[in-house]
């Protein structure tokens, strides 16, 4: 089955600061997605990234299909940034809601 | 908020009892999904519906059942409840974004209702 790897599992940034978060997936896909789930649980999606580049706000992603990883960039990081993010894909043949999930990356920014 | 509406948010019951969630899709989604998040397993496709009919099962055990309405809200029901229940139940409805193959179906999550077994 497809294998969603995220890295790194840990973040820790100061306020202000950017970073990279790596996703890497097995197989062919056709539905990456990011999401962002806040201190309090709620799973917001963030980007549909099935190749290219989007960008909205502070965070932008970009999905490389054909070398199977996508990365999510966080600029200027603020406190909000906190939380879980995960990417999460399927596979071309799957049902298109069934997605799995990486183990995700915990970032903590501190003021 | 999402549009996606999940009750309860938070509900305490004892092992062996049995409980169900209840989702409303956002206005004009078909589709419900249901995500399982626990500390070990993270966050795990339990089932999906399209217009009432199932569409696709995860690792969903035979406890568990859920449907889908006419009116397009859907219930999970947990029957024989075990401490190993105890997470994060999710609902997410979509939009189908693209065209034919090239396309998917992008998911928006529910609060979530947060279970916990003693």
């Amino acid at each position: 089955g497809i294998q969603v790897e995220q890295s790194p599992p840990d973040l820790i940034l100061q306020e202000g600061a950017n970073s990279t978060l790596r996703c890497n997936f097995s197989d062919s896909v056709n539905n990456l997605q990011w999401f962002h789930q806040n201190p309090w649980g709620q799973l917001i999606n963030l980007f549909y990234i099935p190749s290219g580049t989007k960008q909205n706000g502070r965070l932008s992603a970009t999905t490389v299909a054909t070398e199977r990883y996508s990365l999510l960039y966080i600029s200027s990081s603020q406190t909000t940034d906190s939380g879980v993010y995960f990417c999460a894909a399927h596979m071309t043949t799957d049902s298109w809601g069934k997605l799995q999930f990486g183990a995700g990356t915990q970032v903590v920014v501190t003021p | 908020d999402s549009g996606v509406t999940q009750t309860p948010k938070h509900l305490i019951t004892a092992t062996g009892q049995r409980v169900t969630l209840r989702c409303s899709p956002r206005s004009g989604d078909l589709s419900v999904y249901w995500y399982q998040q626990s500390l070990d397993q993270g966050l795990q496709f339990l089932i999906q519906y399209y217009n009432g009919e199932e569409r696709a099962k995860g690792n969903i055990l035979e406890r568990f059942s859920a449907q889908q309405f006419p009116d397009l809200h859907s219930e999970l029901n947990l029957s024989s409840l075990e401490l190993g229940d105890s997470a994060l139940y999710f609902c997410a409805s979509s939009v189908f974004l693209g065209q034919g193959n090239s396309g998917a179906n992008v998911l928006t999550f529910g609060a979530g209702s947060r279970l916990t077994v003693l």
